[in-house]
């Protein structure tokens, strides 16, 4: 069965400063990857996703993520944050002929002025 | 397009009652998902469709729990009868049925059962 594991539940950064949150993923073909945000009281919003071709994916708001197969690992990273980047975020994957995704269990990231 | 849309936004209830929550995908769109986010157990999926069609409703907690998309542009969650265990945030999304497709989310529903 397909998953990703956010290993972290919170992140803490200062503003300015680059930031990582940390994604795996366990399936059994080709994966597609994908960060979302949260912010409070609202649905999740779409940031970027990994399909196949360069590894490194840029998406909205300055963020970027880099695939790692060897790794299996999809972390997300700007390379200065913002306090505005202050939310909850979820990994996610689906895969080749499975059309559910599945989402990890979110890391809350906090960036301090 | 508006976007998913989603009600009530907020639905208080209390044990025992039938509880209907409603969803409208964006239009074109022929995957309809609805998933709950808990504290303690995040962002479960609950169910799927493809072009109408339930295809994985194993996520669905118990028979207290049903959905049905009786048309390409509009879904039904209900609960019956509701426990208090229930309570939580509760999302509906939708995105095209191809390879790679991003979820376009609802703003949820907040249901608390009391």
């Amino acid at each position: 069965a397909q998953s990703v594991a956010q290993p972290e539940d919170q992140v803490n950064v200062a503003e300015g400063n680059p930031l990582t949150v940390k994604c795996t993923y366990s399936v059994s073909g080709n994966p597609y990857l994908f960060w979302y945000v949260q912010y409070p009281n609202r649905g999740l919003q779409f940031l970027l996703k990994y399909i196949t071709g360069d590894n490194l994916v840029k998406g909205s708001y300055g963020f970027e993520a880099e695939f790692n197969k060897s790794q299996t690992s999809f972390h997300l990273k700007k390379p200065s944050a913002l306090v505005s980047d202050s939310a909850l975020y979820f990994c996610a994957v689906r895969v080749l002929n499975n059309n559910d995704m599945r989402f990890g269990a979110g890391t809350r990231l906090t960036v301090k002025p | 397009d508006a976007g998913v849309i989603q009600s009530p936004r907020h639905e208080v209830t209390e044990m025992g009652q039938e509880v209907t929550l409603r969803c409208k995908p964006i239009s074109g769109h022929n995957s309809l998902f609805w998933y709950r986010q808990t504290m303690m157990r995040g962002l479960e999926l609950l169910i799927y469709f493809n072009n109408n069609v339930p295809i994985d409703d194993s996520g669905m907690p118990e028979d207290r729990f049903s959905a049905k998309m009786p048309n390409a542009s509009f879904s039904t969650l209900k609960i019956q009868p509701s426990e208090p265990r229930d309570s939580a945030v509760y999302f509906c999304a939708s995105s095209w049925d191809r390879e790679g497709e991003k979820l376009f989310f609802g703003s949820g529903t907040q249901l608390s059962v009391l």
